[in-house]
């Protein structure tokens, strides 16, 4: 069964520190998209950043880097510089390619203390 | 203009009543999704619609039924709510063609059955 794993309930980081969210999937297929969505208390769901596991390079949006290790099926979101607004829930998912259904982790909820 | 809408944004009903979900998206996305949301955030896929065929049918009680009039709405109808069917519900919509971005998601329903 395909499966996304976030083993850190809830994760704690100081403003302007940066902190590494992990995730981990189960896949048979070689072919797939990751993704990580947050989640603030308003509960609109965001798409922070994406992942082709065809690519190795690992994906950048600003603050919000990938560490993508596919033979390790890990697929970990670090934050740089973290801001009150990071304050969220963060789901990891995935997606196998040519199916539709995504496939969420459990969640995790991010803390920034000033 | 709003990319992937849903009405109404709150839901408070007794049990047994039947109530919609509506869902709309501009995005000229070809699938659209229902995701339940529960208490401890986990999401759950329900059903999804491609192109107004149903092509995900989740093991869901057959007192929910949604309904896609067009690739552009779909909706979503429970018949004699139970208090179990407290939860978030997520509207979504993407394109899993070739570079799939991700679901664009509605603002959800909290659906309070009291």
């Amino acid at each position: 069964a395909q499966t996304v794993t976030q083993s850190q309930p809830e994760m704690s980081v100081q403003e302007a520190e940066t902190v590494t969210l992990s995730c981990t999937y189960d896949t048979s297929e070689s072919d797939y998209y990751l993704f990580w969505y947050k989640q603030p208390p308003s509960r609109q769901m965001i798409l922070v950043i994406r992942q082709e596991a065809y690519k190795q390079q690992n994906a950048t949006e600003n603050r919000f880097s990938v560490n993508f290790q596919k033979a390790a099926k890990s697929f970990s979101l670090k934050i740089s510089d973290s801001q009150l607004g990071d304050a969220a829930m963060y789901f990891c998912a995935y997606r196998v390619s040519g199916t539709y259904k995504y496939i969420f982790g459990t969640g995790t909820r991010l803390k920034v203390l000033a | 203009d709003t990319a992937v809408s849903q009405t109404p944004k709150y839901l408070v009903t007794q049990m047994g009543n039947d109530k919609s979900i509506k869902c709309e998206q501009n995005l000229g996305h070809d699938t659209m999704y229902w995701y339940k949301q529960d208490s401890k955030k986990f999401l759950k896929i329900m059903f999804s619609y491609n192109n107004k065929e149903l092509i995900i049918n989740e093991t869901v009680p057959n007192r929910f039924s949604p309904k896609s009039p067009d690739k552009a709405h779909l909706n979503l109808h429970i018949n004699s709510l139970e208090l179990g069917d407290s939860a978030v519900y997520f509207c979504a919509s993407s394109y899993p063609g070739q570079g799939d971005y991700g679901y664009t998601f509605g603002s959800g329903t909290r659906l309070t059955v009291v």
